[in-house]
C-alpha cells in the first residue's frame, strides 16, 4: 500500500540553527499539504502547494520559514533560525484531489525538538 | 482560528460500548471529515460527509450532520481497544482552506 514518506522521524536542534525536513507523497498525487501539530492541538495548515505551485501559505511564518516542491513530487519544509516555540510535530499530507474534495494521506510526521 | 471544536475533549468507555463525540463548527463549509490519530502518528482518515448529506456510515463508524446547528457527530460502535486514539474533525469553509479541531481523546478501557 502507498504510503507518505517522511524524514527525519525525530529531530534536535538548538536555537538559531536552521533544519530541515523532507516528505515524498504518494505518487501521482498532486496536492501536497505541511502540517504543524501542537501537543495536544489539532494539525494546523502551513502550506499548501498544487503540483509545484503554492495554493496557501497564508499561516506560514515566511520571515523563517520556506517551503518548496521543485519538480512537483517531493517537498522539502525548512525552519532558519529555529525558535523554542517551533517544537511541534510536522506532518506532510497529499491528496489525489485538490481542494475541499480531497482526502487526505498523512506522514508519520518530523517530531521538531528545539533546545 | 479554530473552526471545529470537539466535544467531550477526552473520553473514557468500556470495550465494547459505544463512542460519541461531536464537532461543532462556526461558518458554512463545503463538507467535514473525520480523522484518526493513534499517539504520536500520522492521522488517518475516516470519513467525509458533504454538506448536502445528512448520514453517512462507513463499517462501525456512523457520522450525521446538522448544517443548520453546524455540528456533526461520530458514533463507534462495539468499541475495541485498537479504537483507542485521538479523533479529529476537518471542516472546509467555504472558499477557505481546511481547518482541523482540537481533537476528542479516546480511551477504551479493557
Amino acid at each position: 500500500e502507498a504510503e507518505v514518506a517522511q524524514s527525519p522521524r525525530y529531530k534536535i536542534t538548538e536555537k538559531s540553527q536552521a533544519v530541515a525536513f523532507w516528505c515524498d507523497p504518494i505518487s501521482g498525487h498532486a496536492t501536497l499539504y505541511w502540517y504543524r501539530q501542537i501537543l495536544g492541538q489539532g494539525p494546523e495548515l502551513l502550506v499548501q502547494f498544487q503540483d509545484e505551485s503554492v495554493v496557501d501559505d497564508s499561516q506560514l511564518p515566511k520571515d523563517r520559514f520556506s517551503a518548496e516542491r521543485l519538480k512537483g513530487v517531493d517537498s522539502t519544509l525548512k525552519i532558519q533560525p529555529a525558535e523554542l516555540g517551533d517544537s511541534a510535530m510536522y506532518l506532510c499530507a497529499s491528496s489525489l484531489a485538490s481542494g475541499w474534495e480531497g482526502e487526505q494521506f498523512f506522514g508519520p510526521g518530523t517530531r521538531l525538538t528545539v533546545l | 482560528s479554530q473552526q471545529g471544536e470537539e466535544d467531550p475533549q477526552a473520553l473514557s468507555i468500556q470495550e465494547g460500548e459505544n463512542a460519541t463525540m461531536n464537532c461543532s463548527y462556526k461558518t458554512s463549509i463545503n463538507n467535514l471529515q473525520w480523522y484518526r490519530q493513534n499517539s504520536g502518528r500520522g492521522l488517518v482518515h475516516l470519513i467525509l460527509i458533504r454538506s448536502n448529506e445528512r448520514e453517512k456510515h462507513s463499517g462501525r463508524l456512523r457520522v450525521t450532520l446538522d448544517t443548520s446547528k453546524k455540528s456533526s457527530s461520530l458514533l463507534i460502535t462495539a468499541s475495541r481497544a485498537a479504537d483507542t486514539a485521538s479523533y479529529f474533525c476537518a471542516t472546509y469553509p467555504l472558499n477557505d482552506k481546511i481547518i482541523f479541531g482540537k481533537g476528542t481523546r479516546l480511551h477504551i478501557l479493557p
